[in-house]
């Protein structure tokens, strides 16, 4: 399974948009790019998910680039409940086992 | 639709018992799978169930069990307990096929004593 890279913490304020940068050199023709969020001891959130070029949902828009080494989550217009830890995944179909990275701690200020 | 259930959500346990959790998929979901999260080594791949299959598993020892019902609950049980196991136990569940999302449940918040 593909390996991610992401930054381990961004800071920001209420209102900014905040876009957290993944990297995933070795993905594969077949491998899906996925965001979830997490709270201080809740389950991981499902936020978007993503094969290639731009995905957008009600909360948030995935943008991953041609040669989908990289994939970038935007926020739009953050609020201090925004403030939780980002895990940026590729996962192979057929398989539920997803390898998690140390994530993203996202603070937002206020 | 309801979305997946895992009980107990908090247990406390002591060395060398055993314990069983439970998790209740997304309904029309055939995949569970369970991770183990703790504060040093993160969020941890244990095992994935598949139409009452084991179609993947991590590397925990084989203290770390699980079972799958036909109607797609799962069990994962964890015998003679260790110190280290104290965790956050989630299960998440997918329709199983290509592409699909894994929904994750509240977790079970297990301490060992």
């Amino acid at each position: 399974l593909a390996k991610t890279t992401q930054p381990i913490s961004m800071d920001s304020y209420e209102g900014q948009e905040v876009n957290i940068t993944c990297s995933h050199n070795n993905i594969a023709t077949n491998d899906y790019i996925t965001w979830y969020q997490q709270f201080p001891s809740q389950g991981p959130r499902f936020i978007i998910q993503g094969y290639k070029t731009k995905v957008t949902n009600e909360v948030a828009s995935l943008f991953i680039p041609a040669d989908r080494k990289s994939s970038t989550l935007s926020l739009p217009r953050v609020s201090l409940s925004d403030t939780a830890v980002y895990y940026c995944l590729v996962s192979t179909g057929n398989t539920g086992k997803l390898i998690f990275g140390q994530g993203t701690t996202l603070q937002v200020k206020p | 639709k309801a979305g997946v259930t895992q009980t107990p959500r908090y247990l406390i346990k002591t060395r060398g018992q055993q314990v069983t959790l439970s998790c209740s998929p997304i309904s029309g979901h055939r995949s569970v799978s369970w991770y183990q999260q703790t504060p040093g080594q993160g969020l941890q791949f244990l095992f994935e169930y598949f139409s009452e299959t084991q179609r993947n598993k991590g590397n925990f020892p084989g203290r770390f069990s699980g079972r799958q019902f036909s109607n797609s609950r799962s069990e994962m049980n964890v015998s003679t307990l260790e110190l280290g196991d104290s965790a956050l136990y989630l299960c998440a569940s997918s329709g199983g096929t290509s592409g699909d999302t894994q929904y994750f449940g509240p977790g079970t918040r297990l301490t060992v004593l």
